[in-house]
């Protein structure tokens, strides 16, 4: 069975740019996390979504943005890139939300450069 | 609130030899714990979970975990280290609803040959 698949893998923007990060969780978890690791730190919570609502948010500014489909797939969209949003965007699936005793499967994340 | 403190920031050890990796954690109910590894320019691979079944938690690859609540740590350990085991890894905690993860700092291992 496919993982969590995670596209593009590197991508490379300029400040004030947009950008979209596409996920596809495993097949058959409907929950969906994305998480940012900047160089040399541990992954900082960013969403969460669970049958397409949003079930938690970390502490990030209003321009980071996601949404889940029916498909249970999942997009993290940044607005006015900054230097600091450079970072390895993680995406992690679950079957259900809302359970913490529940293992994360992570994907290989997308390498986002800003220059 | 949640949290997780990873004592050791970089580990080194020689192939063969035990492998310890400390992590104490802070919760204000009974906590889901959980280590995982990261290769270079990978995502993160589940390497054991506690979830207050058992204190002592066997994962992949040889590593176990031993849940310690009087000491509130969660050391990974393995008996022999192997080339392959170097990377980085992270203890992590969840929240009480399994919304949010909260990682620590990640503890880089290195194994000498």
């Amino acid at each position: 069975d496919a993982g969590v698949t995670q596209s593009p893998t590197h991508l490379i923007k300029t400040r004030g740019q947009h950008v979209t990060l596409r996920c596809s969780p495993i097949s058959g978890h409907k929950s969906v996390s994305w998480y940012q690791q900047v160089l040399g730190q541990g992954p900082q919570f960013i969403f969460q979504y669970y049958e397409k609502e949003e079930r938690g948010r970390g502490n990030f500014p209003d321009r980071f943005s996601a949404r889940q489909f029916p498909n249970y797939s999942s997009e993290l969209n940044v607005n006015a890139l900054l230097l600091g949003d450079s970072a390895l965007y993680l995406c992690a699936s679950t079957p259900l939300g809302g359970y913490s005793n529940q293992p994360q499967h992570f994907g290989d994340g997308t390498r986002l450069s800003i220059l | 609130a949640q949290s997780v403190t990873q004592l050791d920031s970089h580990v080194s050890v020689s192939e063969g030899t035990p492998v310890l990796l400390r992590c104490n954690y802070s919760s204000s109910y009974s906590p889901s714990l959980f280590w995982y590894v990261q290769h270079p320019n990978k995502g993160l691979q589940l390497l054991l979970k506690y979830t207050s079944a058992a204190t002592l938690v066997k994962g992949i690859n040889g590593f176990e975990a031993e849940f310690k609540k009087s000491e509130t740590s969660f050391h990974l350990t393995k008996p022999s280290a192997h080339m392959s085991d170097a990377a980085e890894y992270f203890c992590v905690v969840s929240d009480l609803g399994g919304n949010q993860f909260y990682f620590g700092t990640g503890t880089s291992l290195t194994v000498i040959p």
